[in-house]
């Protein structure tokens, strides 16, 4: 257990649909990081936040956006959805905004856009 | 930009036998280099780091080692077991940025 915790495990939604993803960091950790694992594009990152502010974006869509709150949980929101949005998400979290810290990842949401 | 190449699976091996995951990367300055692992149905698991040149990670067994002038972290284990059945992942963080950029994934199918 990383002590990354996400919600929900699993979602099925239909195309069109808007849907959030929510993700708790270890107690301590400042950053969190969104990541899209998908079996054509593989791991791909695609937004981070540090203790509130964000700091990059990868290839996140303009349909998605992404916030993290005083309590430094994180939200991930994704609309107008599509079939190629299938995919698992996961987030990750890190004591420090550097890269050389190591990134704890949860479990996981494994979301299907039917 | 940065990216990582590991060699493609699956590797499958017998128990106790010598495992290497080849792994280069393409980056700027010094980037911090990483194995993560992922077993079925299950998030990432950070396996070992090294953060600079000559630096050597180990966990669990499994070694790898920064080469700055081959541009590599091969992941290598002795003795694999049936447990350690799973896809490898090397990825390496940069200066140009936070985020870990991640190699293809290796999966490793261990028979007993």
């Amino acid at each position: 257990d990383s002590g990354v915790t996400q919600t929900p495990k699993h979602l099925i939604t239909a195309t069109g649909q808007r849907v959030t993803l929510r993700c708790s960091p270890r107690s301590g950790d400042l950053s969190v990081y969104w990541y899209q694992q998908s079996l054509d594009q593989g791991l791909q990152f695609l937004i981070h936040y540090y203790n509130g502010e964000e700091r990059a974006k990868g290839n996140i869509l303009e349909r998605f956006s992404a916030q993290q709150f005083p309590d430094l949980h994180s939200e991930l929101n994704l609309s107008s959805l599509e079939l190629g949005d299938s995919a698992l998400y996961f987030c990750a979290s890190s004591v420090g905004g550097s890269g050389r810290y190591e990134q704890y990842f949860g479990p996981g949401t494994r979301l299907t856009v039917t | 930009g940065n990216s990582v190449t590991q060699m493609e699976g699956p590797v499958t091996l017998s128990e106790e036998a010598f495992l290497t995951i080849n792994c280069t990367y393409t980056a700027t300055g010094y980037p911090s280099l990483f194995w993560y692992v992922q077993y079925p149905g299950e998030g990432l698991q950070l396996l070992l780091k090294a953060t600079k040149a000559d630096d050597k990670g180990s966990n669990k067994g499994f070694e790898a080692t920064y080469r700055k002038e081959t541009t590599s972290f091969h992941l290598e284990k002795g003795s694999v077991q049936v447990s350690d059945s799973a896809v490898y992942f090397c990825a390496l963080s940069g200066n140009a940025g936070n985020m870990l950029t991640f190699g293809g994934g290796t999966r490793l199918m261990v028979k007993p």
